[in-house]
């Protein structure tokens, strides 16, 4: 149980393009969800949180128009890097709270993509 | 502010050594703590965790006590496997975000 998937696993675009990351809770409802960046040998940085049916939260630094989240639904979290650019390539990685409250104060990490921008 | 320290690394070590790995944390407040391990080009798997003082986790063989009165939660492994090189995160979270904080990372290597 509590199983976070990410897609797609690695992505490789053009600079200037969009690219859109899901995130999704399979066997739970999740009504909150954070985004995640690490740069190689790094640790993770909390980009924002994403709750279901209100904006995201972003921390400070972030672009909130370069990074958009969109958490449409209770299993779904949407991460788009809009206008792509070469420094935006990085892991990014997605974790769930489960709404149920099986361990409410534990996040469940999906597997990452790897966004390379050329 | 609320922060976690890990040592640093790499940690490397011969099959079947001990390991401990150092972490140590600031926060208000009674967080949760947690230990993550993160395999080459994957995600972050829960290794354990611990949601109060003097509670231990444990998984694998891997052991932590959270330890109000020195602010730690540190990692134990009494015999290492080749198959246990990683990087272990050491994590807290905040009652009420529900944010996590982490620490920077510890690469260990254990060599056959």
């Amino acid at each position: 149980g509590a199983v976070v998937s990410q897609h797609p696993s690695w992505v490789i675009c053009k600079s200037g393009t969009s690219v859109k990351i899901e995130c999704r809770s399979l066997d739970f409802q999740a009504t909150t969800m954070f985004w995640y960046r690490q740069f190689p040998k790094q640790s993770l940085m909390l980009m924002a949180t994403s709750n279901e049916g209100s904006k995201a939260t972003y921390e400070q630094g972030v672009e909130k128009d370069k990074f958009l989240i969109n958490h449409a639904s209770l299993t779904l979290s949407t991460l788009t890097v809009t206008s792509a650019h070469p420094e935006d390539s990085s892991f990014y990685i997605c974790s769930a709270r489960d709404h149920g409250g099986r361990s409410y104060n534990e996040q469940f990490f999906g597997p990452g993509t790897r966004l390379t921008v050329l | 502010g609320d922060s976690v320290t890990q040592m640093e690394g790499p940690v490397t070590l011969s099959e079947e050594a001990f390991l401990t790995i150092n972490c140590t944390y600031t926060a208000t407040g009674y967080p949760s703590l947690f230990w993550y391990v993160q395999y080459p080009g994957e995600g972050l798997q829960l290794l354990l965790k611990a949601t109060k003082a003097d509670d231990k986790g444990s998984n694998k063989g891997f052991e932590a006590t959270y330890r109000k009165e020195t602010t730690s939660f540190h990692l134990e492994k009494g015999s290492v496997q080749v198959s246990d090189s990683a990087v272990y995160f050491c994590a807290l979270s905040l009652s009420g975000t529900y944010k996590y904080i982490f620490g920077t990372g510890t690469r260990l290597k254990v060599l056959a």
